[in-house]
């Protein structure tokens, strides 16, 4: 099946800095999508992308769809506290199935 | 309440008894999905309905027995379970089948002795 490798797997950093992550697959994807998971809660969308090379922003997150359809990255500018949790990208092929990525935890230094 | 909703949040169940999960979901959409959250492994996706039709079951083991009454609610019956199902049982839902936006509920955090 499909498989995504999510990287990195864990990131700490301090508050102010900015943040890169990115997923690559060994499968063409026709979306990507970027959610975060906070302790003890279900996974939040946070971008969704739809076309080879979109560029999309939310706030401080920007994520990329690859030109290769088989990468995506997530970045977060100026970090702050409220940023800490998993952040899982997702890719869609052809039919109705999500391709989840193991995760990056993100912590946060103050 | 809005967007997706899951009760329990937290059960602790022994192997030899019987309960349910339940989902509702406050969007109006017409695809709702079962996934198994467990630690180190990504998002398990268990069954999938289309207005009230199963899609998918995932190879998912007969002690986990869905039910989708309407498209608004989703349950997840389990019985007989072993410990090895113990992990974050995440309900979600999208626009319809195709759609990519799946918008998850908090989950049930389950504990099997």
């Amino acid at each position: 099946g499909q498989q995504l490798n999510q990287s990195p797997q864990s990131m700490f950093i301090q508050e102010g800095e900015d943040v890169s992550m990115n997923c690559t697959s060994s499968s063409i994807f026709n979306t990507w999508l970027w959610y975060k998971q906070d302790p003890g809660e279900g996974p939040v969308l946070l971008i969704a992308l739809y076309k080879a090379g979109e560029l999309t922003s939310n706030g401080r997150l920007t994520a990329q769809f690859g030109i290769t359809r088989k990468d995506s990255f997530l970045n977060i500018s100026a970090s702050i506290p409220s940023d800490v949790g998993i952040y899982f990208c997702a890719g869609k092929g052809s039919n109705y199935k999500l391709t989840f990525g193991k995760g990056t935890l993100l912590t946060v230094n103050p | 309440e809005t967007g997706v909703t899951q009760t329990p949040r937290h059960l602790v169940m022994g192997m030899t008894n019987k309960k349910s999960l339940k989902c509702e979901q406050h969007l109006g959409h017409n695809a709702m999905y079962w996934y198994k959250q467990s630690a180190k492994k990504p998002l398990e996706l268990m069954f999938v309905y289309s207005l009230e039709e199963r899609v998918e079951n995932n190879s998912v083991p007969s002690r986990f027995s869905p039910e989708c009454p309407n498209s608004s609610h989703l349950f997840l019956h389990l019985h007989t379970l072993q410990p090895e199902d113990s992990a974050l049982y995440l309900c979600a839902s999208s626009q319809d089948i195709g759609g990519a936006e799946q918008f998850f509920g908090p989950g049930t955090r389950l504990t099997v002795l």
